[in-house]
């Protein structure tokens, strides 16, 4: 199998407040994980790409200092959205990959991030 | 630029009936595709992909075809059940030299409705 879990589903806090979510492959090492932001009704857009042990790679217009990613083992990568604000509001999905490349990535269940 | 784009926004077939999904690439450069299931709520399902070097492969009740010379990949499900009511969607996987790891680019996604 290749089973990913995210966690929280759901998120709704205040504004200028910083959320963690947590992607775990549970059943396979995961040396890259992904992280994708979706819209309702749109496409998955890929925010990051995160390997173990290093630094996380941003795509073009992702702030790194607004939306932080740690991925300190082969099984864990977290995604903080720090300060948040309305905007940030979202589907925020991971993903993990095993090695090597061109295998799919397996996705977790995303999060709902609201903030009022 | 890379993009990736299916031809019909939505599909209705009757419960029992084949469906096919199509989905148009644009880099050449290519050589992985994904197809993804999504259902409401919940992140991508992985169903079946395919290497630049076949042209068709098949699953459980899915095939999946690829011409590269006209950059086209598609997505066949055979005898349709309610449980494929869902979004799909095809992704192309692309080797990016320069950041040293691949993006996976999402189409825009079908959405496949199972008539009973």
């Amino acid at each position: 199998g290749a089973v990913v879990s995210q966690h929280p589903s759901w998120v709704i806090c205040k504004s200028g407040t910083s959320v963690k979510i947590e992607c775990r492959s549970l059943d396979f090492q995961a040396t890259t994980m992904f992280w994708y932001r979706q819209f309702p009704k749109q496409s998955l857009m890929l925010m990051a790409t995160s390997n173990e042990g290093s630094k996380a790679t941003y795509e073009q217009g992702v702030e790194k200092d607004k939306f932080l990613i740690n991925h300190a083992s082969l099984t864990l990568s977290t995604l903080t959205v720090t300060s948040a604000h309305p905007e940030d509001s979202s589907f925020y999905i991971c993903s993990a990959r095993r090695w090597p490349r061109n295998q799919p990535q397996h996705f977790g269940d995303g999060t709902r991030l609201s903030i009022l | 630029g890379e993009s990736v784009g299916l031809h019909l926004p939505t599909l209705s077939v009757q419960e029992g009936d084949n469906s096919i999904i199509n989905c148009a690439y644009s880099n050449s450069a290519s050589d992985y595709f994904i197809w993804y299931k999504q259902e409401s709520g919940k992140g991508p399902q992985f169903i079946i992909d395919i290497r630049s070097n076949m042209d068709k492969r098949q699953g459980q009740r899915v095939t999946v075809l690829l011409n590269k010379t006209v950059k086209h990949l598609s997505l066949q499900i055979a005898a349709t059940q309610p449980g494929d009511s869902a979004v799909y969607f095809c992704a192309e996987n692309i080797e990016r030299t320069n950041f040293g790891n691949e993006k996976l680019t999402f189409g825009t996604g079908t959405r496949l409705t199972i008539i009973p």
